[in-house]
């Protein structure tokens, strides 16, 4: 059964960091891009950036590049997202997500359509 | 950035009816990588359309997109109970963004 595992809900003080994590299984991890998209209360969904499992190169949203850093330990098929200078407005569900099949990617074989979730991770950002 | 709206922000709509969702992209989006989700509260969003016109895994067929360019549309053509959700268009031809949603309720 394919499917992406994320950690537990998190409350963090504004200047903090937080690290969510993300495990696949069911399918090969390596051979895949694992993106971060994430979710503010009553806001559209924003795509934060992306991983590929297999080499590590990473690419981020101009919104965020300084602030969130994704890394990967391949043998525990687990995506991190760090997310440092925390404030209140990153409060927010944070998903992992990734295509299951290569059908799914644009041409450059790193933006994707994504049939694979996370559950969702919340964090709260408050004093 | 490629910015997508959607409209109506909400449609009020009753089961059995046909609902016709539409995404408007700022620039054209390259190579129809435009996709659909379905998002219900609490839960991860839901593939529904990829590739502008191709249903996910196990979609059902009265979820149809359709479009090219800058215009995308999606069609619930029997709206079912388990169809009342909310919806997001992607594009994911130039780097990746999310339309704002349209909210489809029950009349």
């Amino acid at each position: 059964q394919v499917q992406l595992v994320q950690s537990g809900a998190e409350v963090k003080k504004p200047g903090a960091s937080v690290k969510v994590s993300c495990k696949a299984s069911g399918y090969n991890f390596t051979s895949y891009v694992i993106h971060w998209v994430r979710q503010a209360p009553g806001q559209r969904l924003e795509w934060m950036g992306w991983i590929s499992a297999g080499i590590g190169i990473t690419k981020y949203s101009q919104k965020f590049q300084g602030r969130v850093t994704i890394t990967r330990d391949t043998s525990a098929s687990t995506v991190y997202m760090e997310v440092s200078s925390l404030r209140s407005e990153d409060t927010a569900v944070y998903h992992c997500a990734s295509p299951s099949s290569w059908v799914y990617y644009d041409r450059s074989g790193y933006f994707a359509a994504f049939d694979m979730w996370g559950q969702g991770t919340m964090v709260t950002v408050s004093s | 950035e490629i910015v997508l709206t959607q409209s109506p922000g909400t449609l009020s709509l009753s089961p059995g009816e046909r609902a016709t969702l539409s995404c408007r992209a700022s620039q054209s989006v390259s190579s129809s990588s435009l996709a659909w989700y379905q998002q219900k509260p609490g839960q991860a969003p839901r593939l529904l359309i990829y590739g502008a016109s191709s249903r996910a895994t196990g979609i059902p067929d009265r979820f149809t997109g359709s479009g090219s360019g800058t215009d995308f549309t999606l069609t619930i053509s029997r709206l079912e109970p388990e169809d009342f959700a909310v919806y997001y268009c992607q594009q994911y031809g130039n780097s990746l963004t999310f339309g704002g949603g349209t909210k489809v309720e029950i009349k």
